[in-house]
């Protein structure tokens, strides 16, 4: 079975400085990875996934993650955080193998202060 | 290039009636999904089309749930004889052919039983 654990509930850090947020996966066979960006009263948007390849992967408005296969972890970073990124952030997994189900973990509230 | 849409946004009921909502997927977008999103939680997983096969139904989906795809384009997710805990965020989101793609979502649709 397929999962998704996203330690913290939350995550706060200022304005300028580097953003992490953490997510570990289960899944049989090999991942495909993503994370999604929802706002408040909006849909989820889609930031950036890893497929193959690279283990760094670079995504919408500055973000990156990095895939670590031993760790099974997919973590999601970004170099200096702006106010406007405060937002609530899912990790998500779907099995490669022709699976389509895509589950996402509980989400982690990012808070930028200015 | 429209996006996802959903109908209606907002549904308030009184408990005991049933409501439907409606999603159009990206035009050419083959894979249709919808989730539930309850406050502070991810999207769980609910059902899968492929084309107008519903190919996967969640568990956490009772029988009062039901989805149609009929032709392949838009679809339906019904609730019969709602009940308070079906208050949520009801999310429709759809991909492209292929193993790789992303979800994109819809804003959602949310249903508040009294």
């Amino acid at each position: 079975a397929q999962s998704v654990a996203q330690p913290e509930d939350q995550v706060n850090v200022a304005e300028g400085n580097p953003l992490t947020v953490k997510c570990t996966y289960s899944v049989s066979g090999n991942p495909y990875l993503f994370w999604y960006v929802q706002y408040p009263n909006r849909g989820l948007q889609f930031l950036l996934k890893y497929i193959t390849g690279d283990n760094l992967v670079k995504g919408s408005y500055g973000f990156e993650a990095e895939f670590n296969k031993s760790q099974t972890s997919f973590h999601l970073k970004k170099p200096s955080a702006l106010v406007s990124d405060s937002a609530l952030y899912f990790c998500a997994v779907r099995a490669n193998t022709g699976g389509f189900k895509t589950i996402f973990g509980a989400g982690t509230r990012l808070f930028v202060k200015a | 290039d429209t996006g996802v849409s959903q109908d209606p946004r907002h549904k308030i009921t009184k408990r005991g009636q049933n409501v439907t909502f409606r999603c159009d997927p990206i035009s050419e977008h083959n894979r249709l999904y919808w989730y539930r999103q309850t406050l502070g939680q991810g999207p769980e997983f609910l059902t899968y089309f492929q084309n107008e096969a519903q190919l996967e139904k969640s568990r956490l989906l009772s029988d009062r749930f039901s989805a149609e795809r009929p032709k392949g384009s838009f679809s339906t997710l019904e609730i019969q004889r709602t009940e308070q805990g079906d208050s949520a965020m009801y999310l429709c989101a759809s991909r492209t052919p292929g193993d790789t793609g992303e979800l994109f979502f819809g804003e959602g649709s949310r249903l508040t039983v009294l």
